[in-house]
C-alpha cells in the first residue's frame, strides 16, 4: 500500500514570510506527484503534476520540486499572503487509476 | 461553465431515506470519481469509472450505488442513509493517463439526522 505522508499538519506564518513543507512518498514504483490547493468551503484545484527527478514547477509565488529517488517534493510559497491560506494536498498515484492522498499541510497567513 | 458540476451543494436528510448525488463534466474526460471527506478531512477514494465502467470500489458498503448513464455523467445513489454517511462528498475526473491532474467539483455535504 502507497503511503503519502505531509508535513508539517498546520503551520501559521505571518504575512510577507516565505515558508515550504514536504510531501514524502515511496520512491518504488513512481509515476507521478501531484499538488492540489484546497480551500476552506471549495473544491481542490491543481497546482502541479510532475513526473521527473530534478523537475522544479514554478506558478506565480509557489514553487514545487521532487526527488524521486529519495521519494519527496516540496512545495514552496514565496512572500505568503492571506489569499494563500489554504490546505495543500499531494497525491500519488497507485496504479493506473487511483490516487493516494496525503493528509494535507493547513497554512494560515496572518495579515 | 463550471466543468466538474455536483448537485445538490447540500443535502439534509433523515436516516433510513435513499439519496442520490449528481456528477457532470463537460471536459470530455473518460474517468470520474467519487471521494468522501472523512472527518478527518482526508480525502478517500469511493468508485472510479473510464468510460462507464466500474474501475475501482473501494470497499463501500453495498447501499453505496455509483451510476454512469454516460462518460460525463457519475451519480451516486446512497440506500438506507445512516448517521455515519454525513460527509462531503465529491467528484472528481481526469483525461487520460495518471500524470493528468484532477478536476474536482464543489462537494456536496451530507447531513444525515
Amino acid at each position: 500500500i502507497l503511503n503519502v505522508e505531509q508535513s508539517p499538519q498546520s503551520l501559521h506564518v505571518q504575512e510577507g514570510d516565505s515558508t515550504n513543507f514536504t510531501c514524502s512518498f515511496p520512491s518504488s514504483n513512481f509515476y507521478a506527484l501531484h499538488w492540489y490547493r484546497w480551500e476552506t468551503a471549495k473544491s481542490p484545484e491543481a497546482l502541479f503534476v510532475m513526473t521527473l527527478n530534478g523537475d522544479e514547477k514554478k506558478k506565480g509565488r509557489i514553487s514545487a520540486t521532487l526527488n524521486t529517488k529519495e521519494g519527496y517534493s516540496y512545495l514552496y510559497i514565496k512572500g505568503s499572503q492571506p489569499e494563500d491560506s489554504a490546505t495543500y494536498l499531494c497525491a500519488s498515484p497507485s496504479g493506473t487509476y487511483k490516487y493516494i492522498f496525503g493528509t494535507g499541510t493547513r497554512l494560515k497567513v496572518l495579515a | 461553465d463550471t466543468a466538474v458540476s455536483q448537485t445538490p451543494k447540500y443535502l439534509v436528510t433523515q436516516m433510513g431515506n435513499d439519496k442520490s448525488i449528481k456528477c457532470e463534466q463537460n471536459l470530455g474526460h473518460d474517468t470520474m470519481y467519487w471521494y468522501k471527506q472523512d472527518s478527518k478531512k482526508f480525502l478517500k477514494i469511493m468508485f472510479s469509472y473510464n468510460n462507464k465502467e466500474l474501475i475501482i470500489n473501494e470497499t463501500v458498503p453495498n447501499r453505496f450505488s455509483p451510476k454512469s448513464p454516460d462518460k460525463a455523467h457519475l451519480n451516486l445513489h446512497i440506500n438506507s442513509l445512516e448517521l455515519g454517511d454525513s460527509a462531503v462528498y465529491f467528484c472528481a475526473s481526469r483525461e487520460g493517463s495518471r500524470d493528468e491532474k484532477l478536476f474536482f467539483g464543489s462537494g456536496t455535504q451530507l447531513s444525515v439526522l
